[in-house]
């Protein structure tokens, strides 16, 4: 167990819906990062966010939006749904998150599955 | 552009056999070179990492042998065994900057070790 917790475990939903997937980081970590895995694609790094602030954005499409609370729970926004959003959806945490390459934490991902 | 490269996408070992799992990367900004273990159902867990200072690093049965000119890791799996079945991704990542720890997944190899 990573400590890294996520809900839903699974979610199914229509096209052109929205969903919020959601995130707490193991006790005393700072930084949360959000991966998209889809079949063909591995692990896709969509955004990272640092002790609330946003610090960088990977593949991330305009539809999807995160942020990170004062707890430093993490939530994930995804909306519009298409099909192709289908995927595993990934939290991991870091201590720091920056200063020095760091281990990061997954969580055990969200199923995202749109119909 | 993947910048990191994995093979093979799957692999399958008798008990006991060495599993290899190679991966290659272009940008020679790189300096950390994590390896996951993920098994169905659950996040990504970090497995063994290397950087390239040293061309090998040992940890039980898990090694890393890393060929800097070459711009190449693998991942050795000695007298695998069928607990060993999961996949495995490679990532790199560059010195951190501004709070930023970015990894660079390959695209995942799954391994079935038959017994």
């Amino acid at each position: 167990d990573s400590g890294v917790t996520q809900t839903p475990k699974h979610l199914i939903t229509a096209t052109g819906q929205r969903v919020t997937l959601r995130c707490s980081p193991r006790s005393g970590d700072l930084s949360v990062y959000w991966y998209q895995q889809s079949l063909d694609q591995g692990l896709q790094f969509l955004i990272q966010y640092y002790n609330g602030e946003e610090r960088a954005k990977g593949n991330i499409l305009e539809r999807f939006s995160a942020q990170q609370f004062p707890d430093l729970h993490s939530e994930l926004n995804l909306s519009s749904l298409e099909l192709g959003d289908s995927a595993l959806y990934f939290c991991a945490s870091s201590q720091r998150g920056g200063t020095v390459q760091e281990t990061q934490y997954f969580g055990p991902g969200t199923r995202l599955l749109v119909l | 552009q993947q910048q990191v490269k994995q093979s093979p996408q799957s692999l399958i070992v008798q008990k006991g056999g060495i599993s290899i799992i190679n991966c290659a990367y272009e940008n020679t900004a790189f300096d950390y070179f994590p390896w996951y273990q993920q098994f169905p159902g659950k996040g990504p867990a970090l497995l063994i990492a290397i950087r390239p200072d040293v061309s090998e690093k040992k940890e039980g049965r898990f090694t890393i042998s890393f060929n800097k000119s070459a711009k190449q890791f693998s991942l050795h799996i000695m007298d695998s065994q069928p607990g060993d079945s999961a996949t495995y991704f490679c990532a790199a990542s560059m010195p951190p900057s501004n709070n930023f720890n970015k990894f660079y997944f390959g695209s995942g190899t799954k391994l079935n070790v038959k017994p």
